[in-house]
C-alpha cells in the first residue's frame, strides 16, 4: 500500500522560498498513471490545491500561484517536491502532498505545518 | 476560475440522523466532482468521486449525486465517527475545493 511522508523546514524567513519534499513508500512513483499533487490549509480553515505533477512530468498549477510555484519528481529517489516562491505569513498552512487520478486524491500523507515568520 | 460553495456551512445532527450536504459549481462541471472527510488534525479522506462513485473500503451509508452544478453528498444514518468536516472538490478545470460543512453532534 503507498504512503506519502511530506518533510522540510518548518520555519521560514518571509521573502525566502519554502521547499518541501514528499517521499512515496510501497509502490513506485513513476508506475501506473498518476497525478500527485500539493493541496495546503491554512490553520481553521479550507482546502486550497496547489498544483499537480503527472506521471509524465507535466505540470498543473493553482493560477492564483503560478507565478511562485514549482512542482518536481525525482523518480531515483521516489520523491516529489514543491517550491514556493517569495513566502509571507499568508503562507502558513499545513501542507500536504496526495496521490490520484485525474478526477481525485486517493492517498494523502499526514500533512506538515510551515510557518512563515522572520 | 469555478467557485464551489457548500451549504450549509455547519450544523449539529445526532446519530443515527439522515443528513444532506450540498454542493454548488459556479459553472457546469460534468460529474467532475469528489466528496472529502477530514477530522480534526488529520488529512482528508477521499469519500467519492465522479459525484457518485463510492471509494473503496468506504461504508455504503455515504452517497453521493448530481451532475452539472448542484451536487448532493448523504449519510444515510449518522454514526458516531462521521462528525467531521466535508469538503466537495471540482475537477473540472484545476481542481478547487468548497469552504467545507462542519458536522458535529447536536
Amino acid at each position: 500500500q503507498v504512503q506519502l511522508q511530506e518533510s522540510g523546514p518548518g520555519l521560514v524567513k518571509p521573502s525566502q522560498t519554502l521547499s518541501l519534499t514528499c517521499t512515496v513508500s510501497g509502490g513506485s512513483i513513476s508506475s501506473g498513471s498518476y497525478y500527485w499533487s500539493w493541496i495546503r490549509q491554512p490553520a481553521g480553515k479550507g482546502l486550497e490545491w496547489i498544483g499537480r505533477i503527472y506521471t509524465s512530468g507535466s505540470t498543473n498549477y493553482n493560477p492564483s500561484l503560478k507565478s511562485r510555484v514549482t512542482i518536481s519528481v525525482d523518480t531515483s529517489k521516489n520523491q516529489f517536491s514543491l517550491k514556493l516562491s517569495s513566502v509571507t505569513a499568508a503562507d502558513t498552512a499545513v501542507y500536504y502532498c496526495a496521490r490520484g487520478g485525474y478526477d481525485s486524491s486517493g492517498t494523502w500523507g499526514q500533512g506538515t505545518l510551515v510557518t512563515v515568520s522572520s | 476560475a469555478i467557485r464551489m460553495t457548500q451549504s450549509p456551512s455547519s450544523f449539529s445532527a445526532s446519530t443515527g440522523d439522515r443528513v444532506t450536504i450540498t454542493c454548488r459549481a459556479s459553472q457546469g462541471i460534468s460529474s467532475y466532482l469528489a466528496w472529502y472527510q477530514q477530522k480534526p488534525g488529520k488529512a482528508p479522506k477521499l469519500l467519492i468521486y465522479a459525484a457518485s462513485t463510492l471509494q473503496s473500503g468506504v461504508p455504503s451509508r455515504f452517497s453521493g449525486s448530481g451532475s452539472g452544478t448542484d451536487f448532493t453528498l448523504t449519510i444515510s444514518c449518522l454514526q458516531s465517527e462521521d462528525f467531521a468536516t466535508y469538503y466537495c472538490q471540482q475537477y473540472y478545470s484545476y481542481p478547487s475545493f468548497g469552504p467545507g460543512t462542519k458536522v458535529d453532534i447536536k
